[in-house]
């Protein structure tokens, strides 16, 4: 168990709707990563936050967001679906974001869009 | 562009029988090479962390080699068992950058049969 809680962990939608991915990083973890795990493809980057702020972001899509809240929890925010957005979504946490830290992955959410 | 290339895709092995394998990278100056273990649908778990000055790292039967030379790394495993099966990710950390610039591999599937 890395510490990393996301929810759902399984979902199923259609195209055009919205979800929400939820993710609780480790105790005292204040960077949260997300990213994106298509079929048979390497983990793609899609967005960092530290201690509620945007640090970095990657390949998101504009109808992708995501936010930090004060308790560090984050939440993903992916709207008008279309079936190429079927993926697992992956939350990591680490304590500073810098490039030595040590990076906990959650259990991932699947999500299919229909 | 900064890569990171692992073979073979995939590998049927025996339980007991020992496995190697492969990465290649073009990140270039790098910080540390990580190498994750993935089970099917799980999140990935990491097996070593080597900085760019270290060029071996054991994690009970899993060893990790490192020439920054010639830009390779391998990862060795010894004595395999039936819980090894799972993907085998090589990350290479730029040191431009923080954990956000971590550049992933696809990943070598490694099946254990009895």
């Amino acid at each position: 168990d890395s510490g990393v809680t996301q929810t759902p962990k399984h979902l199923i939608t259609a195209t055009g709707q919205r979800v929400t991915l939820r993710c609780s990083p480790r105790s005292g973890d204040l960077s949260v990563y997300w990213y994106q795990q298509s079929l048979d493809q390497g983990l793609q980057f899609l967005i960092q936050y530290y201690n509620g702020e945007e640090r970095a972001k990657g390949n998101i899509l504009e109808r992708f967001s995501a936010q930090q809240f004060p308790d560090l929890h984050s939440e993903l925010n992916l709207s008008s679906l279309e079936l190429g957005d079927s993926a697992l979504y992956f939350c990591a946490s680490s304590q500073t974001g810098g490039r030595t830290g040590e990076l906990f992955f959650g259990e991932g959410s699947r999500l299919t869009v229909l | 562009k900064n890569q990171v290339e692992q073979s073979p895709q995939s590998l049927i092995i025996l339980e007991g029988k020992n496995c190697t394998l492969q990465c290649n990278y073009t990140v270039s100056p790098f910080s540390n090479l990580r190498w994750y273990k993935q089970d099917t649908g799980r999140g990935p778990v990491s097996l070593t962390i080597m900085t760019f000055s270290e060029n071996t790292k054991s994690n009970g039967r899993y060893t990790a080699t490192l020439d920054a030379d010639t830009k390779q790394s391998s990862l060795h495993i010894t004595a395999s068992q039936l819980s090894d099966s799972a993907s085998y990710i090589c990350v290479v950390t730029p040191l431009q950058g923080g954990s956000e610039k971590l550049v992933f591999g696809k990943g070598t599937k490694l099946t254990v049969n009895p």
